[in-house]
């Protein structure tokens, strides 16, 4: 069974940093995997969708990498800046059938 | 502009009563499922839909129903069997088939008083 971490729990940057959110999962026979975003109260926003076969996906200052035989991904955002700030959800979807596996995500505060 | 609508935003269920999520999208996708996320918990499937009339139980399938007699509507039905019912309910969709991503619903959070 896919398991997902997300590690750290919880960040707070200083606005303009760089920074990288990290995901782990267990199982590499993925198809993809899909970055989202969630506010407070609020549904997914889909980030980057990075297929089994990409290293890397790119949408503004957000960079998603994906190395699928060490089960890891990394989201980088480049300059923070507050309106930044959400919870950061990794999904891979599993190979053989059609669904998403979450972490329990990465809760970002960018400091103004 | 295409899109997954789930209504209501908010909904309050009495103890025993059963309650119908709604989950509508026009974004043409074969492929319908329903999520429940709690405070410090990831998501977790509850059913998912690939093909209308027919539906499969997720990790937590217990206490919950579903139909998908249109293609485009996915209702989740909390029967009064669900022990712990007060939860944010997500809905996404997708095309079936390995390369394209998930759209989401905007969420309804469900309180029983």
């Amino acid at each position: 069974k896919q398991e997902v971490t997300q590690i750290p729990a919880a960040l707070s940057v200083p606005e303009g940093e760089n920074l990288v959110l990290n995901c782990s999962f267990t199982d590499s026979a993925i198809y993809n995997l899909q970055w989202f975003r969630q506010d407070p109260g609020k549904g997914l926003t889909s980030l980057l969708l990075i297929q089994s076969s990409q290293r890397e996906q790119t949408s503004g200052r957000l960079n998603a990498s994906l190395d699928k035989s060490s089960g890891r991904s990394t989201l980088y955002i480049a300059a923070s800046q507050p309106g930044d700030s959400a919870t950061y959800l990794c999904a891979p979807r599993d190979f053989g059938n059609e669904k998403l596996t979450f972490g329990t995500g990465t809760r970002l505060t960018i400091i103004p | 502009d295409g899109g997954i609508t789930q209504s209501p935003k908010y909904l309050f269920r009495k103890e025993g009563q059963n309650v119908t999520l709604s989950c509508e999208q026009n974004l043409n996708h074969d492929a319908m499922y329903w999520y429940r996320q709690d405070p410090g918990q990831g998501l977790r499937l509850i059913y998912y839909s690939q093909i209308v009339n027919d539906f499969q139980k997720g990790d937590i399938a217990e206490g919950y129903s579903v139909s998908r007699e249109k293609k485009e509507s996915f209702p989740l039905t909390v029967t009064s069997a669900q022990k712990n019912p007060t939860a944010f309910y997500l809905c996404a969709s997708s095309i079936t088939g390995t390369v394209y991503g998930y759209t989401f619903g905007s969420g309804t959070r469900l309180t029983v008083v």
